[in-house]
This record gives C-alpha cells, sequence and structure tokens, in this order.
C-alpha cells in the first residue's frame, strides 16, 4: 500500500483556520484519499475523501495537489471539539483502511 | 451517534479465557469491519464481513475468529487470551460502496 506522511501533532487556536497536511508522494491513479478523525475515547468518524479535485462537505475542505502527491484538510473555524488525532488514508477500490499515526491536533481556547 | 452499536462497553476477563464481542451495524449496511487499538501498535484492521462471507482479513491471530449472521450483526470470538490482547477492539460498517466506513464506540478489553 501507498505510504502517507503527517507531522505527529499540530496545535491552533479556537476559531482560526487549520491546514492539516498529508504528503502520499507513492500515490497510485486509483488512490482515493481519505481523511478521518479521532476524538478522545471514540472510535474514529470519517471526515472526507477526494481522488483529484478538491472536496468540501459540512466538516471541512479536501485541497489535493495537482499532481496528487500531497493534500491538505482545511477546519475552516476550529473548535475545541475538533481537538483530535487526524488520520490520512490512501485507499484504493473496495481496499480496507490502513491507519498510520496520524496527526494529534491540539486546540487552545 | 455513528448508528454502529457494540457490546459490552468493558470487558475484564483472564489469561486463557474466551471472549465474544458483538456489533450492530447502521442499518442496511452489508459490511462489517474489525478493528484492534492498542498503546503499541495503534489502530489495526482485523477482519471484513460482506453480507455474511469474509471478504478481507488483516492482521487476525488464529485465537480470534468472527462471523457475520444472517441479520447482518457481527461477532468477534477472541480465546486462550494474553495479557497482550488487551485493546480496544473497534467494529465498523459501510454500504454497498464501501466509500465510507462508521465507526462504533468500541469495546474495552482488559486481560489480567
Amino acid at each position: 500500500d501507498a505510504k502517507t506522511t503527517q507531522p505527529n501533532s499540530m496545535e491552533s487556536n479556537e476559531e482560526e483556520p487549520v491546514h492539516l497536511p498529508c504528503n502520499h508522494s507513492t500515490i497510485s491513479g486509483t488512490d482515493y484519499i481519505h481523511w478521518y478523525r479521532q476524538l478522545p475515547s471514540q472510535g474514529p468518524e470519517y471526515v472526507i475523501h477526494g481522488l483529484t479535485s478538491n472536496v468540501n462537505n459540512r466538516m471541512a475542505s479536501l485541497a489535493i495537489a495537482e499532481d496528487r502527491k500531497s493534500s491538505t484538510l482545511i477546519l475552516h473555524r476550529a473548535t475545541l471539539r475538533d481537538a483530535a488525532v487526524y488520520y490520512c488514508i490512501l485507499r484504493s477500490g473496495y481496499s480496507t483502511l490502513t491507519f498510520g499515526k496520524g496527526t494529534m491536533l491540539l486546540v487552545s481556547p | 451517534d455513528s448508528g454502529v452499536t457494540q457490546t459490552p462497553k468493558h470487558l475484564i476477563t483472564a489469561t486463557g479465557q474466551r471472549v465474544t464481542l458483538r456489533c450492530s451495524p447502521r442499518s442496511g449496511d452489508l459490511s462489517v469491519y474489525w478493528y484492534q487499538q492498542s498503546l503499541d501498535q495503534g489502530l489495526q484492521f482485523l477482519i471484513q464481513y460482506y453480507n455474511g462471507e469474509e471478504r478481507a482479513k488483516g492482521n487476525i491471530l488464529e485465537r480470534f475468529s468472527a462471523q457475520q449472521f444472517p441479520d447482518l450483526h457481527s461477532e468477534l470470538n477472541l480465546s486462550s487470551l494474553e495479557l497482550g490482547d488487551s485493546a480496544l477492539y473497534f467494529c465498523a460498517s459501510s454500504d454497498v460502496t464501501d466509500s465510507e466506513q462508521y465507526f462504533g464506540p468500541g469495546t474495552r478489553l482488559t486481560v489480567t
């Protein structure tokens, strides 16, 4: 499976935008980029996914580089409830999810 | 609330014992996945069932087995338990598109 690289941790202030980067230089043409997050003491939660074009939903935006070797998850206004571990995962077709270590996002009031 | 339920929430048992974890997927979802999360190994995929049939296998030990029943609920059986099996066990479900998985709240297993 193609690998992803994420920073171990990031910090943000409440109500500010957060940009969470993910590098995936060995991504294949059929790999979708998925983001999940895991809040403390909870199961992972789907956030967003995309293939080539930027994607938006009620939770976040996903910006995908033109060469698809990197992507950025954008939280437009961080809240304390967004403090979680964010996982960037490459998934091809019906393959299973392979979670890495993710990025721990700390949000300060 | 993801719509996926898992029972029990907590389980404490002794080494050598056998336990069964139960998962009910979201209404209409045909796929069920099991994951194990421990401090040293992170979140690892164990096994997937689709409409009663095993579809994919990950890092599942031979002492562990799972099945999905006709009503689509699933059970994960862990036997000959060892201290290292202490972990959070998550179940997830998805629909036929497999586009996103919805995770349950997990079962925390403690082996003493």
